[in-house]
Formats: C-alpha cells, sequence, structure tokens
C-alpha cells in the first residue's frame, strides 16, 4: 500500500480482555517495528521483525506481549489480560532493506483500558 | 545503552522568532542521527536526517548538524511559522530508532 496502515485506529477494552492490534507495512518493506506512545513517556521501542522473524524483541515490558508477522508483510501485537497502564498509542513503522535509516510511521492505535 | 536527551518543552515562540531545540546524544557506535515531528492529530514524520559526522540535515527551512565531538544533533530554523507548531522527536539508530522524549513547540502568531 502507499503507507502504513494500522487497524483499529481506537479501542477501548475492559481490564482483563484481550486485544489485538494490526498494523500493514509499506509493500516490500521487510523491516518492521512497534512503538509504544505514553503520555510522559515518550516513544518506546517494542518489538523489531526482519521478515517473519523478530530478532529484537527486548522492548516488549510483559510475557502479557507478544507479536508476529506472516508472509513477510502483517504484523499483529497481541496484548492478553489488559492493564490500565497498557493505555498508550502503539506505533508500527516499516522499512526497506535499503533504507534502513528511516522508518514510515503508521497513525497507531490509541488504546484505552477501563 | 544507547539513549536520547531533548530540552523539555513546551517551547513557546512568537511567529519569525529562531528556533533552537537542543539534542544530545549517548552512543556506543557512530549511529544515523534524526528528526522527526508529530503535527496535531498526525503520525510522525521524518523531518531531516544525518548519517555521519559534519552531516547537516535539512528540511522545510529546518536544519541541524551531526557534531560527533559534541554529541549533539541541535535543531534550528531561522524563522517559525505557527504551522510549525507541532511535538519534535530527536532519534538515533543503532539497529532501531530510540527516540528521545519529545519537544513540544508551540508557535503564537
Amino acid at each position: 500500500g502507499a503507507g502504513v496502515s494500522q487497524s483499529p485506529s481506537n479501542k477501548v477494552t475492559e481490564k482483563g480482555k484481550d486485544v489485538e492490534l494490526r498494523c500493514d507495512p509499506i509493500s516490500g518493506h521487510t523491516a518492521l517495528y512497534w512503538y509504544r506512545q505514553s503520555l510522559g513517556q515518550g516513544l518506546e521501542f517494542l518489538i523489531y521483525f526482519q521478515g517473519n522473524s523478530a530478532p529484537d524483541k527486548s522492548g516488549l515490558p510483559s510475557d502479557r506481549f507478544s507479536a508476529e508477522r506472516t508472509g513477510g508483510s502483517v504484523s499483529t501485537l497481541t496484548i492478553q489480560r489488559t492493564q490500565q497502564e497498557d493505555s498508550a498509542v502503539y506505533l508500527c513503522a516499516s522499512s526497506s532493506r535499503t533504507d534502513s535509516y528511516g522508518y514510515t510511521f503508521g497513525s497507531g492505535t490509541r488504546l484505552t483500558v477501563v | 545503552g544507547d539513549s536520547v536527551t531533548q530540552m523539555e518543552g513546551p517551547v513557546t515562540l512568537s511567529e519569525e522568532a529562531f528556533l533552537t531545540i537542543n539534542c544530545t546524544y549517548t552512543a556506543t557506535g557512530y549511529p544515523s542521527l534524526f528528526w522527526y515531528v508529530q503535527y496535531p492529530g498526525e503520525g510522525l514524520q521524518l523531518l531531516l536526517k544525518a548519517t555521519k559526522a559534519d552531516d547537516k540535515g535539512s528540511n522545510k527551512g529546518f536544519e541541524a548538524t551531526y557534531r560527533k565531538e559534541t554529541t549533539s544533533f541541535h535543531l534550528e530554523k531561522g524563522s517559525v511559522q505557527v504551522s510549525d507548531s507541532a511535538v519534535y522527536f530527536c532519534a538515533l539508530n543503532e539497529g532501531k530508532l530510540i527516540f528521545g522524549q519529545g519537544t513540544t513547540l508551540q508557535v503564537k502568531p
């Protein structure tokens, strides 16, 4: 596609429920990144995919967070048993092998846990 | 580990004023450096970048020079406009982008 697409754009969920956030990167971009943007916390790295593998998942805050990528394209970030502190904007970015210096970001999913 | 430190905001300026947003970094290697901008209600956009020491990145009247000796990448603009009001993020890339906390710029007419 023309840009990085994320869905849903907004998600309100009850504490304890599981949520899935989707990212559709730019076609042909092999690298995909998830970040979290919280008030007062800036942009926090979560996980990086190169193709379908995740060489760096060091930023996942707990084992309630997981992510997968299939077909070298779409990625899903899953948060199990959501907590109020998970409320944030979750951003996805992608980059091509030859343009690894700069990323293209999606508009994000705003997650609110009530 | 690698990190980026930006000046705290908000920064409030009058239109046509000179802008400087300070950014310093800590890195074990020689990372590429970036400024990203987030306009109200929009996603992050790459503003400019520099990939090696003494490189100057520039775009839309904004400039930043990669200073290895002071480990800095300060953002400057000679004359800001109301439309420049946004949050600005400094970042480095060593395998992944590491961001500063962001600096909010408010430009008043």
